[in-house]
């Protein structure tokens, strides 16, 4: 089986701030991750997605993501926080029987 | 290339009822993901399917159930609305359901509110 765990709810920085978003994730077979955006009363927007190829993955909006086998994480960061990056992010993962499962998906606060 | 294209956007039924919301996939994608998703909940999966059959199931009553069609246009229904199928609910397509390493591309989902 496989699981997504994001920590923390609600994350708060300060415009130009980095911004940390963590993922944990749990599979039993190689996974494939991936990071959405979603902007209130909107889908979700992809970010990012690992697929093996290389553990730093850049995205759009200058977001960017590491794998870790040995943490098993997949944490978001961008190196300074712009109003516009207010929203909900979501960490999500893929294996197997090609369901993708979510995490429970953080809001992220930009202080001006 | 047209997005995946969810209508209606908004919806208000009374309890006891069902409804019925479309999902139109982008031009190719032959893989519809339906998801519900809420405050208290986040994003639950509800059904993916594939080529008209479907491949995947989550944990949802009988109530919820889907369909595809052979232009890959999906629908679900709910029957007999409940307060708690007050949600925002969210088509997605891909490619193929064959490949891993696939995004899926969402819809700006159908808000469904049930009085």
């Amino acid at each position: 089986a496989q699981s997504v765990t994001q920590l923390g709810s609600h994350v708060s920085v300060s415009e130009g701030a980095l911004v940390l978003l963590r993922c944990n994730y749990s599979s039993s077979v190689p996974p494939y991750l991936f990071w959405y955006v979603q902007y209130p009363n909107q889908g979700l927007q992809l970010l990012l997605k690992y697929t093996s190829a290389a553990t730093l993955v850049k995205g759009i909006n200058g977001f960017e993501a590491e794998f870790k086998k040995s943490e098993t994480s997949f944490h978001l960061t961008k190196p300074s926080a712009h109003m516009s990056d207010a929203a909900e992010y979501f960490c999500a993962v893929k294996a197997g029987g090609f369901k993708t499962i979510f995490g429970a998906g953080t809001r992220l606060f930009v202080k001006a | 290339k047209a997005g995946v294209t969810q209508t209606p956007r908004y919806l208000i039924k009374t309890r006891g009822q069902q409804v019925t919301l479309s999902c139109s996939p982008i031009s190719g994608h032959r893989s519809v993901s339906w998801y519900q998703q809420t405050p208290g909940q986040g994003l639950q999966f509800l059904f993916e399917y594939f080529s008209e059959t479907q491949r995947n199931k989550g944990n949802f009553p009988g109530r919820f159930s889907g369909r595809q069609f052979s232009n890959s246009r999906s629908e679900m229904n709910v029957s007999t609305l409940e307060l708690g199928d007050s949600a925002l609910y969210l088509c997605a397509s891909s490619p193929s359901a064959l490949s891993g390493n696939t995004e899926a591309f969402f819809g700006q989902g159908t808000r469904l509110t049930v009085v």
